[in-house]
């Protein structure tokens, strides 16, 4: 699988849009994006994956660059609750399975 | 669905005890996964099995750990000896192929924090 890169911490102010990027310059063609998150003391929780196309749900919007090598979570209106390490993880579709967390992004949404 | 059920949460245990941690997945889920999380090397994926049967087991630090799935409804993970280093925080995870299922969606556990004094 595809390693990702993502910066170790970041902050952002309450109800403003946090923008979580993440490189993954060799993930291949049939390779998923995968975002989790993990709040404090608890197990990691699925928020979006996508393939090629931009993908949004009730929790957030992912955004894939067009070669793929990167990717943007975005939590549109950011609340204390969010504040949790964000991982980025790329996956094979066929295997359903494995998923490999590296050190994420430690997000810190400020009051 | 009350999801994934991990037990004990808490366990405290003295070195070269053997120690039982114990998972059942969310119902009709086919995959189950073992996760070992600390401080120096985050959240490591130990084990996963697919239809009850284990198909990888790279990430098993060594033979003093074992993991089984005798049926759909149950798994644990072993340790026997227990040492210190063996400290963490030991997720179980459960996700579906089947149709209608958000594919790489993992559900976790709440986790079962792990000390060996």
């Amino acid at each position: 699988d595809a390693k990702t890169t993502q910066p170790p911490s970041m902050d952002c102010a309450e109800g403003r849009a946090a923008n979580l990027p993440c490189n993954h310059s060799t993930i291949s063609g049939n390779e998923y994006v995968y975002w989790y998150r993990q709040i404090h003391s608890q197990g990691p929780q699925y928020i979006i994956h996508g393939l090629k196309n931009n993908e949004t749900n009730e929790m957030a919007s992912l955004i894939i660059t067009e070669d793929r090598k990167s990717s943007t979570l975005i939590l549109p209106h950011a609340t204390l609750r969010d504040t949790a390490v964000y991982y980025c993880i790329v996956s094979a579709k066929t295997s359903y399975d494995k998923v490999i967390f590296g050190p994420g992004t430690s997000l810190s949404v400020i009051p | 669905d009350a999801g994934v059920i991990q037990s004990p949460r808490h366990e405290v245990t003295e070195m070269g005890q053997e120690v039982t941690l114990r998972c059942k997945p969310i119902s009709g889920h086919d995959y189950l996964f073992w996760y070992r999380q600390t401080m120096m090397r985050g959240l490591e994926l130990l084990i996963y099995f697919n239809n009850n049967v284990p198909i990888d087991d790279s990430g098993m630090p060594e033979d003093r750990f074992s993991a089984k799935m005798p049926n759909a409804s149950f798994s644990n993970l072993k340790i026997q000896p227990s040492e210190p280093r063996d400290s963490a925080v030991y997720f179980c995870a459960s996700s579906s192929s089947s149709e209608g299922y958000t594919r790489g969606e993992q559900f976790f556990g709440p986790g079962t924090r792990l000390t060996v004094l």
